[in-house]
């Protein structure tokens, strides 16, 4: 079964700084990969996913995230944060080889990202 | 597109109470699906329905928890005998059914909890 590992539970960074969100991923075959955030009281935001292709994906809101299969990690990225970004980042994965079950993503304990002034 | 919503927002009920919660979908979406979530941790799949068809369901879903989307629109996901356990948020979320990995869209969810 598929899983998502997000290690570290809060990130804080300097507005205008680069941010880096990590996520890994546990697979048996070839991963389908997202990222989320949320807001305060609201529900999930889809910001980017990766599916095949360019290995950097580029998404909403300047976010963009690097999957490198070697690492087995997807990494969500800023090259300049702002304190607007601050909220829960969740990363998630659907493994492709799952076919009998068409909702089998697992999502990560999420990421708490706090952007200072 | 009025995206995902959901009512109630928030729930409060004894234990033991009956509650039931609705979702209406980002509409053209066939495919609706039911997340936990609870503090601290990231959304747990708990059902998911093509049309009006739930496909599949967590263990996570106990006996207690029922799921339904009659005419293939809206869904109520319903939790007989309440229980404090349950107290969580509860997230839906639709895609479009064309894509084997489409992209889901959630709603802000309906926070519960079982006094």
């Amino acid at each position: 079964a598929q899983s998502v590992a997000q290690p570290e539970d809060q990130v804080n960074v300097a507005e205008g700084n680069p941010l880096t969100v990590k996520c890994t991923y546990s697979v048996s075959g070839n991963p389908y990969l997202f990222w989320y955030v949320q807001y305060p009281n609201r529900g999930l935001q889809f910001l980017l996913k990766y599916i095949t292709g360019d290995n950097l994906v580029k998404g909403s809101y300047g976010f963009e995230a690097e999957f490198n299969k070697s690492q087995t990690s997807f990494h969500l990225k800023k090259p300049s944060a702002l304190v607007s970004d601050s909220a829960l980042y969740f990363c998630a994965v659907r493994d492709l080889l799952s076919t009998h079950n068409n909702n089998d993503m697992r999502f990560g304990a999420g990421t708490r990202l706090t952007v200072k002034p | 597109d009025t995206g995902v919503s959901q009512n109630p927002r928030h729930k409060i009920t004894k234990r033991g109470q009956n509650v039931t919660f609705r979702c209406d979908p980002i509409s053209e979406h066939n495919r609706l699906y039911w997340y936990r979530q609870t503090l601290g941790q990231g959304p747990e799949f708990l059902t998911y329905f093509q049309n009006e068809a739930q496909l599949e369901k967590s263990r996570l879903l106990s006996d207690r928890f029922s799921a339904e989307r009659p005419k293939g629109s809206f869904s109520t996901l319903e939790i007989q005998r309440t229980e404090q356990g349950d107290s969580a948020m509860y997230l839906c979320a639709s895609s479009l059914g064309w894509e084997r990995v489409d992209t889901q869209y959630f709603g802000p969810g309906t926070r519960l909890t079982v006094l």
